[in-house]
């Protein structure tokens, strides 16, 4: 009940398309979905956060869309970019914990 | 502002050792996380402190300890190193318990 699961494993696209993410949870509990960027060596960098409360959120070319009935999640990237190649990970958290459960990340390549 | 730091930025052990692994939260931050992140997954809760005291803890072996200093830094100490510990640890420092966590660039370790 606690795992968040990630899919797909990776995902190769060309520049300018919107790759998607999808994530699934099964506790209800969970009340904060972020999704984390990280680049080979790096540590997970935040790109966008969303509360059950809402059904999309954007920030720039970064969209979450929530369909909290069917207990999913997923991350749009528009107008995708090279720069954009990177693992994402998404995640949840429940209560004040704070403790986020992560998924098992999407390998993103685009392509020029 | 700086970011969360970690040292060392990688280590090499062999089984049976002993390492301590530091973090350094950002300014005004006073809880820290640390996760353990193997290679080709996702980060997994290892522990939370918050004001100095233990939050919260993964499942993660008694091998597995912490410590939140009064200046918010941090320690994670592994005893007992086994090959299976290999892996990036992440820091991760947040203002308080239900707050944005950011994430340090983590110590890769590698036990032989």
């Amino acid at each position: 009940q606690q795992q968040v699961k990630q899919s797909p494993q990776s995902l190769i696209v060309q520049k300018g398309g919107i790759p998607i993410i999808n994530c699934a949870y099964e506790n209800t509990a969970f009340d904060y979905f972020p999704w984390y960027q990280q680049f080979p060596g790096k540590g997970p960098a935040l790109l966008i956060a969303i509360r059950p409360d809402v059904s999309e959120k954007k920030e720039g070319r970064f969209t979450i869309s929530f369909n909290k009935s069917a207990k999913q999640f997923s991350l749009h990237i528009m107008d995708s970019q090279p720069g954009d190649s990177a693992t994402y990970f998404c995640a949840a958290s429940k209560d004040w914990t704070d403790k986020l459960i992560f998924g098992t990340g999407t390998r993103l390549q685009v392509f020029p | 502002d700086a970011g969360v730091t970690q040292s060392p930025t990688h280590l090499i052990k062999t089984r049976g050792q002993h390492v301590t692994l530091r973090c350094s939260p950002i300014s005004g931050h006073k809880s820290v996380s640390w996760y353990q992140q193997v290679l080709g997954q996702g980060p997994q809760f290892i522990f939370q402190y918050y004001e100095k005291e233990e939050r919260g803890r993964g499942n993660f072996p008694d091998r597995f300890s912490a410590r939140q200093f009064p200046n918010y830094s941090s320690e994670l100490n592994v005893n007992a190193l086994l090959l299976g510990d290999s892996a990036l640890y992440l820091c991760a420092s947040s203002f308080g318990l239900q707050e944005t966590q950011y994430f340090g660039p983590g110590t890769r370790l590698l036990v032989l």
